[in-house]
């Protein structure tokens, strides 16, 4: 398997703009998390789906984040409209498992999204 | 809320010499523990997940401990290398029943020739 892909590998745009972050997990994997990485939060958790849905996405810092999984193999983080403190690396990971499995399942990160907002 | 803290935020040591890296945590209930490495420009990579069962985790050069009660891991490198140089985060699993990764801020590791 290729791992967790995401696209694209960099993104720079103006304030305002919307901007769509894509991800595709391994293939059989039945969770897939968004996550946030900044120099001044660490790695933030936005939101994780099991099965295509979503099941916490108390971590989205407010209405201008969206994301969905319209199927196994494909997620979509949008941002409309964009601010220049969305400035940040995104990374969408996925686990086969999920919590407390008696073997212990870790989660596969994709390289990133290195988002600039201007 | 789960907090996790990771000292040092850097440390830069010569090839060979044996190191630790420290983690805590605030909340004890917690399913597993992780330590994962990255890269610069680079995503995540697991590199020894420890079960709040255990106390330990061996992975070649790598060891890592962990004592629930206290809230504390430590992950060693034994004879250090160039290689060795990323950042390593520490990250933990609650037992609410969600799948969700507390991560520290990591600790950026340098290690020269």
């Amino acid at each position: 398997d290729a791992g967790v892909i995401q696209s694209p590998r960099h993104e720079v745009t103006e304030m305002g703009q919307e901007v769509t972050l894509r991800c595709k997990p391994i293939s059989g994997h039945d969770y897939l998390f968004w996550y946030r990485q900044t120099m001044m939060r660490g790695l933030e958790l936005l939101i994780y789906f099991n099965n295509n849905v979503p099941i916490d996405d108390s971590g989205m810092p407010e209405d201008r984040f969206s994301a969905k999984m319209p199927n196994a193999s494909f997620s979509t983080l949008k941002i409309q409209p964009s601010e220049p403190r969305d400035s940040a690396v995104y990374f969408c990971a996925s686990s086969l498992l999920g919590a407390g499995g008696p073997v212990g399942e870790t989660q596969y990160f994709g390289p990133g999204t290195r988002l600039l907002v201007l | 809320k789960q907090e996790v803290t990771q000292i040092p935020a850097a440390l830069s040591v010569p090839e060979g010499e044996n190191l630790v890296l420290n983690c805590s945590f605030t909340d004890s209930a917690i399913y597993n523990l992780q330590w994962f490495r990255q890269d610069p420009g680079k995503g995540l990579t697991s590199l020894l997940l420890i079960q709040s069962s255990q106390r330990e985790q061996t992975s070649g050069r790598l060891n890592a401990s962990l004592d629930k009660s206290s809230g504390r891991s430590t992950l060693y490198i034994a004879a250090s290398q160039p290689g060795d140089s990323a950042t390593y985060l520490c990250a933990v699993e609650g037992d609410s029943g969600y799948s969700t990764l507390t991560f520290g801020k990591g600790t950026m590791l340098l290690v020269s020739p």
